[in-house]
């Protein structure tokens, strides 16, 4: 399964734009890249997921590049309550769907 | 729907008791997972299963063991507590998928266990 290596710890202002960067450089063909959001004292919330190439939600995007050995999740106009710690991870299918969190990058909003 | 709930809250153990981390999800999901997450860390798999009766290892399995005798329950069972089995500990579920589809993880809320 791959590893993935992101930033520790990122500062922001409310109605920024954040952009959070992640390397997966040994990720395989049948990978997808999966951000997850987590609260403290909370469980994991999934935000978004791809393969290649751009995916949009209501919430979020996500920046695949072609080589797909990094991923880039972009976070419009973040508030106060962004604040939260962000995990990217490659989701590996197998026989199972399985995920292998990485340590995660702390987002800070500001006021 | 509830969702994946997890009970209990909150326990504190002594070193060498044992103790049952109860699971259930009512979205009839197929796949179940146990995590640990220590203090400043990242979730690491226990145990996972991708249906009534077949379970299988994950990263971290040693002094956990699992079962699953239905599709909504997938209870952790710790033997002989360790302070090294301090954590919070998260259950979570997807439902059914194939090659090149993707199902989010739905989680629980957690279990924050103490073995003093």
């Amino acid at each position: 399964l791959a590893k993935t290596t992101q930033p520790i710890s990122m500062d922001s202002y409310e109605g920024q734009e954040v952009n959070i960067t992640c390397s997966h450089n040994n990720i395989a063909t049948n990978d997808y890249i999966t951000w997850y959001q987590q609260f403290p004292s909370q469980g994991p919330r999934f935000i978004i997921q791809g393969y290649k190439t751009k995916v949009t939600n209501e919430v979020a995007s996500l920046f695949i590049p072609a080589d797909r050995k990094s991923s880039t999740l972009s976070l419009p106009r973040v508030s106060l309550s962004d604040t939260a710690v962000y995990y990217c991870l490659v989701a590996s299918w197998d026989s199972s769907y399985k995920l292998i969190f990485g340590s995660g990058t702390r987002l800070l909003v500001r006021p | 729907n509830a969702g994946v709930t997890q009970t209990p809250k909150f326990r504190i153990l002594k070193i060498g008791q044992s103790m049952t981390l109860q699971c259930t999800q009512d979205m009839n999901h197929n796949y179940m997972y146990w995590y640990r997450q220590d203090p400043g860390m990242g979730l690491k798999l226990i145990y996972y299963s991708v249906g009534a009766g077949i379970t299988d290892k994950g990263e971290v399995p040693n002094g956990y063991n699992v079962s699953r005798s239905t599709t909504e329950d997938f209870p952790l069972r710790l033997e002989l507590a360790a302070p090294s089995q301090t954590s919070v500990y998260f259950c979570a579920s997807t439902g059914l998928a194939g090659v090149n589809l993707y199902n989010e993880q739905f989680f629980g809320p957690g279990t924050r266990l103490t073995v003093l």
